[in-house]
């Protein structure tokens, strides 16, 4: 398997709403990434993951939660969110660091496009 | 921010080669260039990366400068399914993956 799966596609929420978009990978990867890509920009970083801990918050605000279960799943909790925060967000992983790293790059999922309403 | 700078978008025609500069004058000794593309709305894909060499795979061919300060990417025969945008990003082992602008390729029939 050499695919990073994110569910949903789709998600339409309102602002009190309460979502989560999920994210695996079964390719043994410890690093993990949460991106948000606003339309005709690039792929801002959120969140890394190394080993299931949390190693990097890009100053994101709290209604963004990231969770890494375990190695193989992460996921992101959405509250109270904002109009503004309608995007595509994007998972990757990754070997951690190092040459495997260096030699594989990241490997992204399609995607979630969510729209805030 | 950024450690690459590129052209915002390139016109190629169909079944020519596509050449996508990309300048990279602050890389590090032990920082690699990777290329990866992004066709609309999906997720980026990678292409291919070096460190000194030449490079090649089946997607693409990868010339860097014997500097380091630049590289080149060629889609040798385009296609228009190649029309994306593409990124170029410098990264070293304890580093992530920093997109810049790109540069938005649009290949024509």
């Amino acid at each position: 398997d050499t695919e990073v799966t994110q569910t949903p596609k789709h998600l339409v929420m309102g602002m009190t709403n309460k979502k989560s978009l999920k994210c695996e990978q079964h390719m043994g990867h410890r690093a993990m990434y949460w991106y948000k890509q606003k339309a005709k920009k690039p792929p801002e970083l959120m969140f890394v993951y190394s080993y299931e801990k949390l190693s990097i918050n890009e100053s994101v605000p709290s209604r963004f939660s990231p969770e890494c279960p375990n190695s193989s799943l992460l996921n992101l909790h959405l509250h109270a969110l904002q109009p503004e925060d309608s995007a595509l967000y994007l998972c990757a992983s990754s070997q951690s660091t190092g040459r495997g790293l260096l030699a594989y790059g990241y490997t992204f999922g399609s995607g979630t496009r969510l729209t805030v309403v | 921010d950024a450690k690459t700078t590129q052209p915002t978008s390139m016109d190629c025609a169909e079944g020519r080669a596509a050449n996508l500069p990309c300048n990279h004058s602050t890389i590090s000794g032990n920082e690699y260039v990777y290329w990866y593309r992004q066709i609309h709305s999906q997720g980026p894909q990678y292409i291919i990366h070096g460190l000194k060499n030449n490079e090649t795979n089946e997607m693409a061919s990868l010339i860097i400068t014997e500097d380091r300060k630049s590289s080149t990417l060629i889609l040798p025969h385009a296609t228009l399914r190649d029309t994306a945008v593409y990124y170029c990003i410098v990264m070293g082992s304890q580093g992530n993956l920093i997109f810049g602008k790109g540069t938005k390729l649009s290949v024509k029939p």
